[in-house]
């Protein structure tokens, strides 16, 4: 059971436009949303994340939208570059002290193109 | 990746062999986790750690096992390898568990034959 489902599988965008990257979840005790971004033949790397009791985050470029009431949240990534290649992954988490750890969706590989 | 480092990078086995994974760590961190990244499945936790000898499963445990003896290292076994078990393992470090931000090592390709 998928509990983070996130859409689409891939992305090609042009240089300059905006990319889009959702994810919805079931479990409702999720309470912080972060993204990591991957670049081919590394490991993941935060890249910004959100609690529930705000709709929207925004670093530089790249801006959380959160939708608590519809279950979901989305990265955008503004005039995106060709450096923002890369694979991307939201995740949930819900419990805190020893059991905290990140639920994972799918992963999304984004191609940015001159 | 600074502070992390997973060994090997790259692993060959065959069907039916034990295989341990490591992974170590400079920053005192807490919690440690394993991952495996598959294509179409994200990446999925296998088991983690909150301190010396205190871990848990995660959401595919069946067939590995893991050990930490001491605050900077993290093994991950095979008890016994099958072509199913094939993938990219990262491990993960973090302060204070999810809310801390994970760091992530840079992998280890292993190939199960």
């Amino acid at each position: 059971q998928q509990q983070v489902k996130q859409s689409p599988q891939s992305l090609i965008v042009q240089k300059g436009g905006i990319s889009i990257i959702n994810c919805a979840y079931e479990n409702t005790a999720f309470d912080y949303f972060p993204w990591y971004q991957q670049f081919p033949g590394k490991g993941p790397a935060l890249l910004i994340a959100i609690r529930p009791d705000v709709s929207e985050k925004k670093e530089g470029r790249f801006t959380i939208s959160f939708n608590k009431s519809a279950k979901q949240f989305s990265l955008h990534i503004m005039d995106s570059q060709p450096g923002d290649s890369a694979t991307y992954f939201c995740a949930a988490s819900t419990e805190t002290g020893t059991a905290s750890k990140l639920t994972f969706g799918t992963g999304t590989r984004l191609q940015v193109t001159l | 990746d600074a502070g992390i480092t997973q060994s090997p990078r790259h692993k060959v086995t065959e069907t039916g062999t034990p295989v341990t994974l490591r992974c170590h760590q400079t920053e005192n961190h807490r919690y440690m986790y394993w991952y495996r990244q598959d294509p179409g499945h994200g990446l999925r936790l296998i088991h983690y750690s909150y301190g010396v000898k205190d871990t848990d499963k995660g959401e595919v445990s069946d067939g590995y096992s893991v050990s930490r003896s001491k605050t900077e290292d993290f093994l991950l076994t095979l008890e016994s390898a099958t072509s199913s078990q094939t993938s990219v393992y990262f491990c993960a470090i973090s302060p204070q568990g999810a809310l801390g931000g994970y760091t992530f090592g840079s992998g280890t390709r292993l190939t199960v034959v």
